[in-house]
């Protein structure tokens, strides 16, 4: 597509269950990266993809997060049993690649969690 | 390690006013420079760049100057519109990979 395109757009959510959002790319960019943003926080990195294996997993905060993609193109993160301290935006970026310097990433314009 | 730490905000100014947005970086080797804008409502969007010291990354009157003996990234705009206001962030690039980037600094611009 045109842009980085992610959903929800809005999510809310009770405490303890599970929600799943959806990145979909720049169709090309073989990097995918994952971030969140707190309230009054900057971007915290939770995962990068290149292509569907996620050679950088380090930012993801605990065992309830994780995050896969498949055919090189949708990533799908998945939070597990939702705590109130996991309502943020969920921010989704992409690029043509992890070795190109010349261009920063694409965002999306982010989902935001609500876990009340 | 790596960060980024940017000046706080939020930043009031007059239309037409010089803006000044410090960022400041800690990295090892040779990481990329980045600005981006978040305009409220909207995603982050990717506003100057610059990829070795001295550098200077320049867009929408907009510029910064990868400084390497100072650490920094320094964002500034001889006069700003009232349509500037939004979200700065300052970001790093290391290993090709992983983006490392400042809490933001909010602009207000009053007519």
């Amino acid at each position: 597509g045109a842009g980085v395109s992610q959903s929800p757009s809005n999510k809310v959510t009770e405490k303890g269950k599970d929600v799943e959002l959806r990145c979909d790319p720049i169709s090309g960019h073989t990097a995918l990266y994952w971030y969140r943003q707190s309230l009054g926080q900057g971007l915290e990195f939770l995962i990068y993809f290149q292509g569907n294996s996620a050679p950088d997993k380090s930012g993801l905060p605990s065992d309830r997060f994780s995050a896969e993609r498949t055919g090189g193109s949708v990533s799908t993160l998945t939070i597990q049993r939702t705590q109130q301290e996991d309502s943020a935006v969920y921010l989704c970026a992409s690029s043509l690649g992890s070795r190109n310097q010349n261009y920063g990433y694409t965002f999306g314009s982010g989902t935001r969690l609500t876990v009340v | 390690g790596n960060s980024v730490t940017q000046m706080e905000g939020p930043v009031t100014l007059s239309e037409e006013a010089f803006l000044t947005i410090n960022c400041t970086y800690t990295a090892t080797g040779y990481p990329s420079l980045f600005w981006y804008v978040q305009y409220p409502g909207e995603g982050l969007q990717l506003l100057l760049k610059a990829t070795k010291a001295d550098d200077k990354g320049s867009n929408k009157g907009f510029e910064a100057t990868y400084r390497k003996e100072t650490t920094s990234f320094h964002l500034e705009k001889g006069s700003v519109q009232v349509s500037d206001s939004a979200v700065y962030f300052c970001a790093l690039l290391y290993n090709f990979n992983k983006f490392y980037f400042g809490s933001g600094t909010k602009l207000n611009v009053k007519p």
